[in-house]
């Protein structure tokens, strides 16, 4: 199985500054069909998550331009240019280069 | 737009088997193109695949929960299930179905996602 590393376990953030998320696969998550199937969660408390990014970079329908996605290979960043109370909860990254799919272990942020 | 829910037991005995349904809404899952998937979060914990299921009632499973798993679907219900046999204290989680699109190559990754129901197992 891919495992999927995020750092760090958790963010507290002042509103209005920036946060940084890395995600780090123990293989490359770039296809032979060029793409790289590296996707975000948001998972608000008590709901179910929420899709962000997918392919690395692609942000999903409705998703603020403050969230970002970067990286290739094995090494991935979520960005939040300026967070916002709304932006609560635990990020997760996900691959689905390779069954089984795999998720990144959480990166809860929470506001100061 | 395409919602999803689960239903099923909250409750469940150990040694049982779990058994939970996912009504599809605003989309019909005879249409080619898609995955249906059930993922579980442990309470607190961070979120596992379990498996899904196409159209034509194929599947792929986890390995880690293969020889307990079934998952089936119901096109003529617009449902899929999920039957998770001898169950232990470790399957209580929160069980969440979601539909994923196929790719040329690969699978993208499940949206939107069902609520979830809490799965207890306890006696």
């Amino acid at each position: 199985d891919i495992v999927m590393t995020q750092t760090p376990l958790s963010l507290s953030v002042t509103p209005g500054q920036p946060a940084s998320i890395s995600c780090k696969s123990s293989q490359s998550l770039l296809h032979s069909d060029g793409e790289t199937y590296l996707y975000w969660y948001l998972q608000k408390p008590g709901q179910p998550p929420q899709l962000l990014i997918y392919e690395v970079s692609n942000r999903f329908s409705g998703v603020p331009d403050r969230f970002s996605g970067s990286g290739s290979g094995t090494d991935f960043t979520l960005k939040i240019s300026r967070v916002e109370a709304d932006d609560v909860g635990v990020y997760y990254c996900m691959q689905s280069i390779q069954l089984p799919l795999t998720f990144g272990g959480g990166t809860k942020v929470e506001i100061k | 737009q395409v919602q999803l829910q689960e239903s099923g037991p909250g409750l469940v005995k150990p040694s049982q088997t779990l058994s939970l349904t996912c009504t599809v809404s605003g989309a019909s899952i005879s249409s080619g193109g898609y995955y249906w998937s059930w993922i579980r979060q442990h309470p607190g914990k961070g979120l596992e695949w379990i498996g899904f299921t196409y159209n034509s009632g194929s599947t792929y499973y986890n390995p880690s929960l293969k020889s307990r798993l079934t998952i089936s679907v119901d096109t003529s219900k617009n449902q899929f299930s999920l039957k998770l046999s001898s169950v232990t204290a470790a399957d209580t989680a929160v069980y969440y179905c979601a539909r994923g699109s196929l790719g040329s190559s690969g699978y993208y990754a499940p949206a939107p996602w069902g609520q979830g129901t809490l799965v207890t197992v306890s006696s």
